[in-house]
């Protein structure tokens, strides 16, 4: 079953800190995996997108990872700003069909605080 | 910032309401998508189309139907609403893209609350 698990679920942390979101996924066969920031009540937006060989992708203060081995990706976020309170959903899209299937993991809800 | 848009963005309506959710994009996407989100959820596919007059139905079943008259407005309709319809509803589009690497864009949303 293709699945997209992060974690944690939610995470808080100071103003200034780093932190780094995780992301496993079971999706076959892989195509792409994307970062994406939703403010609450608002759509997500993306931050990244990364194909089978690519390893690494910067997006200013974020930084994504991807191990296509290990079906294993990180996010980081540097120096964290009040404005990064956010949910930083995985998604991971399949090449199975024309569509381009794309597969949703819940989310980290991160909190900045002052 | 993606020139998508959805109407309206909040609404209340009583059991047994029609309703539509208006969504357009000015980008000239042929693909675009319907989802649903719960809080704390990940987000499910409910309707999709290719372009003009194609659509098909997602991975989560849902009684809304929509329609694709024109390439930029994708309306979705609840022809009786039910308290199980309340949710958040987002609207996308994607680009051709390269290969397998479109972007999808994402509207504001609209939540929904079926009293």
């Amino acid at each position: 079953k293709n699945q997209v698990e992060q974690s944690p679920q939610s995470l808080i942390i100071l103003e200034g800190k780093n932190c780094t979101l995780q992301c496993n996924y079971t999706v076959s066969p892989f195509s792409n995996l994307r970062w994406y920031k939703q403010d609450t009540g608002r759509g997500p937006v993306s931050l990244t997108i990364m194909t089978f060989s690519e390893n690494t992708k910067s997006n200013g203060r974020y930084t994504a990872t991807l191990d296509a081995d290990t079906k294993q990706s990180s996010l980081h976020i540097t120096a964290s700003q009040l404005s990064d309170s956010a949910s930083y959903i995985c998604v991971v899209s399949d090449r199975g069909s024309t569509l381009g299937r794309l597969y949703f993991g819940r989310g980290t809800q991160l909190t900045v605080w002052p | 910032e993606a020139d998508i848009y959805q109407t309206p963005r909040y609404l209340v309506i009583g059991t047994g309401k029609k309703i539509t959710l208006e969504c357009s994009q000015t980008m000239g996407h042929d693909k675009m998508y319907w989802y649903q989100q719960d809080p704390g959820m990940e987000l499910h596919l409910i309707h999709y189309s290719y372009g003009v007059n194609s659509t098909e139905k997602g991975d989560l079943s849902s009684e809304s139907t929509v329609s694709r008259i024109r390439t930029e407005h994708f309306p979705l309709t609840l022809e009786s609403a039910r308290p199980s319809h309340t949710s958040q509803y987002l609207c996308a589009s994607s680009d051709p893209g390269t290969g397998s690497r479109y972007e999808q864009y994402f509207g504001p949303g609209t939540r929904l609350t079926v009293t």
